[in-house]
């Protein structure tokens, strides 16, 4: 098994430009989420998925969409970047939320917007 | 929601058993504490979880009182690899991606 997969790992945009961060998970996870990290901080949850097909928002959406069109695949779409998005992004996935269940997290994407 | 409240960081040396204690006093009865791991450059990986008492696996240890108002994970023996990020959540049974929330962890520095 991969486990979960982000590419690309490194990212530089200028303002105003867009883009797609892929996710993608070999675990057959119902759940799946994106967080950002900002220096020194801890996780921040943008967008989550319960199953194909449904998606929510977290704490800090704005500025973020995504879909879920399989199981295996959740990409979070920038559409007009900006240089508060400079962030590490993560994406995690799990069978269950919450209870006895774990997070598996994909090794981040670091992106900088000019 | 429960919120939990860490020290921001710690410092240890090689072979010291470090705990590391987290304070979540609005806990729910469904709610169970986890603990995660974070290197620099990668992402979260968990620990361990427990409910009440204390749990024990290959890497930590997790003592919950009866009140289950904090909670502390012991990392036995440090090595200069356990150098990290830990963060302490409060994992309800159900519920929903809105309620797991990640503070800013205590950062363990092992020293020589």
């Amino acid at each position: 098994n991969a486990g979960v997969t982000q590419t690309p790992k490194f990212q530089v945009l200028k303002t105003g430009q867009s883009m797609t961060l892929q996710c993608a998970q070999d675990m057959n996870h119902e759940y799946m989420s994106w967080y950002r990290q900002d220096p020194g901080m801890g996780l921040r949850l943008i967008h989550y998925s319960v199953g194909a097909g449904i998606t929510d928002q977290g704490e800090v959406p704005n500025g973020y969409n995504v879909s879920r069109s399989t199981t295996e695949d959740f990409p979070l779409r920038l559409l007009s970047a900006a240089p508060s998005q400079t962030s590490v992004y993560f994406c995690a996935s799990s069978y269950e939320v919450g209870g006895t269940d774990t997070q598996y997290f994909g090794p981040g994407t670091r992106l900088t917007v000019l | 929601l429960a919120k939990t409240t860490q020290p921001i960081s710690m410092d240890s040396y090689e072979g010291q058993e470090v705990n590391i204690t987290c304070s979540h006093n609005n806990i729910a009865t469904n709610d169970y504490i986890t603990w995660y791991q974070q290197f620099p450059s990668q992402g979260p990986r968990f620990i361990i979880q427990g409910y009440k008492t204390k749990v024990t696996n290959e890497v930590a240890s997790l003592f919950i009182p009866a009140d289950r108002k904090s909670s502390t994970l012991s990392l036995p023996r440090v090595s200069l690899s356990d150098t990290a990020v830990y963060y302490c959540l409060v994992d309800p049974l159900s519920g929903g991606y809105n309620k797991l929330i990640f503070g800013a962890g205590t950062r363990l520095a092992v020293h020589p």
